[in-house]
């Protein structure tokens, strides 16, 4: 059984719009993170939180938003979504050992 | 600074024999070192994991690592591959002591197992 919930699966846009992504656990962990993978390509991190009220950017800069105002829930947001904005996102929580459990992920794609 | 270097993003091997995919780290401290696999349009599953302890780690589907710090590497090996290891493989480090809740991961290499 899945304890990391993606959704949507996929999701397929018009240029402009607003979307959230959701992620949502019930592991009870405070460590949550979303990465943006694009085919065949490695993992970049572009945001994570340690817990309640605490986002910071990663790695790879991205135009996204996140929010923590729940533990179980980590949802990222695009106010105005490009062809650029076009990958997987891939969400996960932090365990103990610095080992991270992900999600099935998104697909998102903006025409 | 940490990184990862995987080396050959494609990996080739007929059914049943040996699987060798290569990870060299770079750390300044004590690593923390991880396998991920990815199967097509899915999440990242954890392999195998090193903190400290026994240098030759076990994990889940019959793959093993093993941590070597003189050559830096961790490299993942399976004696028998099967169809189903068809995915793709990440390596990625840690810095320990949970310091940095950080993961940094190689770029991927992909397994294809010919019948």
């Amino acid at each position: 059984e899945a304890d990391i919930y993606q959704t949507p699966r996929y999701l397929v846009i018009g240029t402009g719009k607003k979307i959230t992504l959701e992620c949502s656990q019930t592991m009870g962990h405070d460590k949550m993170y979303w990465y943006q993978q694009d085919p065949g390509m490695e993992l970049h991190l572009i945001h994570y939180s340690y817990g309640v009220n605490s986002t910071e950017k990663g790695d790879l800069s991205s135009e996204s938003t996140v929010s923590r105002i729940r533990t179980e829930h980590f949802p990222l947001t695009l106010e105005s979504a490009r062809p650029s904005h076009t990958s997987q996102y891939l969400c996960a929580v932090g365990g103990g050992g610095d080992i991270q459990y992900f999600g099935a992920g998104t697909r998102l794609s903006v025409l | 600074a940490q990184s990862v270097t995987q080396l050959g993003s494609h990996v080739s091997v007929s059914e049943g024999a040996l699987v060798l995919l290569r990870c060299n780290y770079s750390s300044s401290v004590p690593p923390y070192l991880f396998w991920y696999v990815q199967y097509p349009n899915q999440g990242l599953q954890l392999l195998l994991k090193y903190t400290t302890g026994a240098t030759l780690v076990k994990g889940i589907n019959g793959f093993e690592a093993e941590f070597k710090k003189s050559e830096t590497s961790f490299h993942l090996t399976k004696p028998s591959a099967h169809m189903s290891d068809a995915a793709e493989y990440f390596c990625a480090v840690s810095l320990s002591g949970g310091s940095n809740y950080k993961l940094t991961f190689g770029k991927g290499t992909l397994l294809t197992v010919n019948p």
